[in-house]
């Protein structure tokens, strides 16, 4: 069974800074694939990135990149130069391939950007 | 573009009652269909899946049921509410085919049983 941690359960940040969001999962396959959501307070979950699990290389979409560790089975979200806007509830989620589109996902972590 | 469309917006419903929430999507042929259900400030549970018209797979039981009768339509339903099943309803899609893992969910049903 697959299983993902946030354990940070709220960050506050000023804007104009840099946020780092933790995010460790268990699997037993050998190929999969994670992903970060936001949820803003309307209730929208937005798609943000993904990476493959067999990718090197750290995904980086505008300003959110990521920080995949591998051999921790750790995938962190990096947020640079924070708005206001990024204030929202940030989900982790992963998906492997036994189960066809199964999504699990962790129990999120609050972001508050203050001005 | 794509969009998808789910209904009602919000329901408040008695225990015992029924319940029917659908999701439409527009723009995408044959796409995987899921339904999650989270709970308030809970994280997001997948209930269901479908990879074609009359086919459905069961993901969690919580005395939900789904079908999917169209293309482009997915439909949660129960008989009997518990109070157990308020919470907010999301549907999502993905495309098929290629490299396509991620799913685009719609705005959701917030369901609230009394």
């Amino acid at each position: 069974a697959q299983k993902v941690t946030q354990t940070q359960t709220s960050i506050s940040v000023v804007e104009k800074t840099t946020v780092t969001m933790d995010c460790v999962y268990e699997t037993r396959d050998s190929s999969y694939f994670l992903f970060w959501y936001k949820q803003t307070a309307s209730g929208e979950i937005v798609f943000l990135i993904r990476q493959d699990s067999y990718k090197k290389e750290n995904a980086t979409v505008g300003h959110y990149s990521l920080n995949f560790q591998k051999p921790k089975s750790s995938i962190g979200l990096i947020i640079t130069a924070t708005q206001i806007e990024d204030s929202a509830v940030y989900f982790c989620a992963m998906r492997g391939t036994q189960v066809v589109g199964q999504l699990t996902f962790g129990r999120g972590t609050r972001l508050q950007v203050y001005a | 573009a794509q969009t998808i469309h789910q209904w009602p917006v919000a329901e408040i419903k008695a225990v015992g009652s029924p319940l029917s929430l659908g999701c439409t999507i527009k723009g995408k042929s044959s796409p995987n269909l899921y339904w999650y259900w989270q709970a308030t400030g809970g994280t997001l549970q997948q209930l269901f899946y479908s990879i074609t018209v009359g086919q459905v797979e069961s993901v969690v039981q919580l005395n939900l049921s789904a079908s999917r009768p169209k293309d482009d339509q997915f439909i949660l339903s129960t008989e009997k509410l518990l109070l157990s099943h308020s919470g907010f309803y999301l549907c999502a899609w993905r495309m098929t085919g290629g490299n396509y893992a991620e799913q685009f969910f719609g705005p959701g049903t917030r369901l609230t049983v009394l």
